[in-house]
């Protein structure tokens, strides 16, 4: 049963277009959200995380929208890179007496195209 | 300041034998977690680990095991491999306990099953 829900295994976008990311969840006891970005033969880096308490945070060319009522997760960034391109996973995290458990989407591969 | 360190990077097994990953995390980092990354199913959560206890387990089967030492270094293995198992073997670290409890990743060890 996936809980974290990634419907769009790849994205196109022109580059200096905003390119739009989503994610859904089922758990409405998640607490806290990230999207992290994965280059090829390369760890997840982070990239930006939101809080359940809030709908939206900012960082550069990067914004994450919650819409907690939908369990909707959502990553703009504009203007898109070529650099930009690379798979994005978003993840949630439960917490459950005093330990976290952070579980991870199936990705979208973002092309950025030139 | 150095992050988190996997070896092997690429290792060959052939079906029935075993496997040990090896993780390194930030200095500092008392938390260590491991996920699966197989393609189409994302990263799925194996194990948890934190001051040498297993915090939290993933719905892998028994073959899978870990463990953490004092300075924080972990180990992960499989026995009895199966070609399943194939999958790049990501270990991330975190400080645990701070807000954010963002995880760090390594780079990753992919394993190859024949």
């Amino acid at each position: 049963d996936q809980q974290v829900k990634q419907n769009s295994p790849s994205l196109s976008v022109q580059e200096g277009r905003i390119s739009i990311l989503n994610c859904d969840y089922t758990n409405s006891m998640f607490d806290y959200f990230l999207w992290y970005k994965k280059y090829p033969a390369e760890g997840p880096t982070f990239l930006i995380s939101i809080s359940s308490i809030k709908d939206k945070n900012e960082d550069g060319r990067f914004t994450v929208f919650l819409n907690k009522s939908a369990k909707h997760l959502s990553l703009h960034i504009v203007p898109s890179q070529p650099g930009d391109s690379a798979v994005y996973f978003c993840a949630a995290r439960s917490a459950s007496s005093g330990t976290y458990k952070y579980i991870f989407g199936t990705g979208t591969r973002l092309k950025v195209l030139a | 300041k150095a992050g988190v360190t996997q070896t092997p990077r690429y290792l060959i097994k052939t079906r029935g034998q075993q496997v040990t990953l090896s993780c390194s995390p930030i200095s500092g980092h008392r938390s260590v977690s491991w996920y699966q990354q197989t393609p189409g199913q994302g990263l799925q959560f194996l194990f948890e680990y934190f001051s040498e206890t297993q915090r939290n387990k993933g719905n892998f089967p028994g073959r899978f095991s870990g463990r953490q030492f004092s300075n924080s270094r972990s180990e992960m293995n499989v026995s009895t491999l199966e070609l399943g198992d194939s999958a790049l073997y990501l270990c991330a670290s975190s400080l645990y306990g701070s807000g954010a409890n963002v995880l760090t990743f390594g780079a990753g060890s992919r394993l190859t099953v024949l």
